[in-house]
């Protein structure tokens, strides 16, 4: 069964550094998201990109946040100036519209 | 404003017993709801999913959930828990697709430990 997949598995950065999260979406999905969960809390929504446009964004993601999909394959979510609360596990999720979203395993972000 | 509610933060059952965890939404018309699954340090797994139709669901690993429109529920059961559906669960509502949007939102979650 095809999966999303994310890198790294583990990422650690200096506060004040770029960071920038990778995923690979399923190939046929049409639609893609970004998530976050702080450790012992909710699954929060970042934003959804559909059409090479973000499609909605939740007010986490602000100035500092940006997303692309440089190629045809890959989606990327780039914070630009990290800060101590953006530590968090980020999940990719990718889906067709008609279908649930699939998740990828995340990428566990640690900020220093 | 779309919300999820789980009300039990944990619960413990014995390894074999049934389970039974609650999630109420609020949406403002009939929304797609789901269940995934988080074992520790391990991505989201879709454990079943209700769109329309039959309002008993059908899942992954002996899951069911019955969506109650009344209610405003969709709760989860197991009839026998094996030691291995300790995990994180989690419920969540969606848009119905048609829209550019469908970001899901989520409840808090429900940590399952089973007992030997």
């Amino acid at each position: 069964e095809p999966e999303v997949t994310q890198t790294p598995s583990h990422q650690v950065t200096q506060m004040g550094q770029e960071v920038i999260l990778r995923c690979v979406p399923i190939s046929n999905h049409l639609y893609f998201y970004w998530y976050r969960q702080i450790l012992g809390q909710k699954v929060e929504f970042l934003v959804s990109f559909y059409n090479n446009e973000i499609s909605e964004k939740s007010e986490i993601f602000d100035d500092q946040f940006s997303v692309e999909r440089p190629d045809g394959s890959n989606f990327t979510l780039k914070i630009r100036s990290t800060k101590l609360e953006d530590s968090a596990m980020y999940f990719c999720a990718s889906g067709r519209g008609d279908q649930p979203q699939h998740f990828g395993d995340g990428t566990r972000l640690s900020i220093l | 404003a779309q919300s999820v509610t789980q009300p039990d933060i944990h619960i413990t059952v014995s390894e074999g017993a049934s389970l039974e965890l609650r999630c109420n939404y609020s949406y403002g018309a009939t929304p797609y709801l789901f269940w995934y699954v988080q074992s520790p340090g391990q991505g989201l797994q879709l454990l079943l999913k209700y769109f329309s139709g039959d309002t008993l669901v059908q899942g992954i690993k002996g899951f069911e959930a019955e969506f109650k429109r009344s209610q405003s529920s969709f709760n989860l059961r197991k009839p026998s828990v094996h030691w291995s559906d300790a995990a994180e669960y989690f419920c969540a509502v969606g848009a119905r697709y048609g829209g550019a949007t469908n970001k899901l939102i989520f409840g808090t979650g429900t940590l399952l430990a089973v007992q030997p």
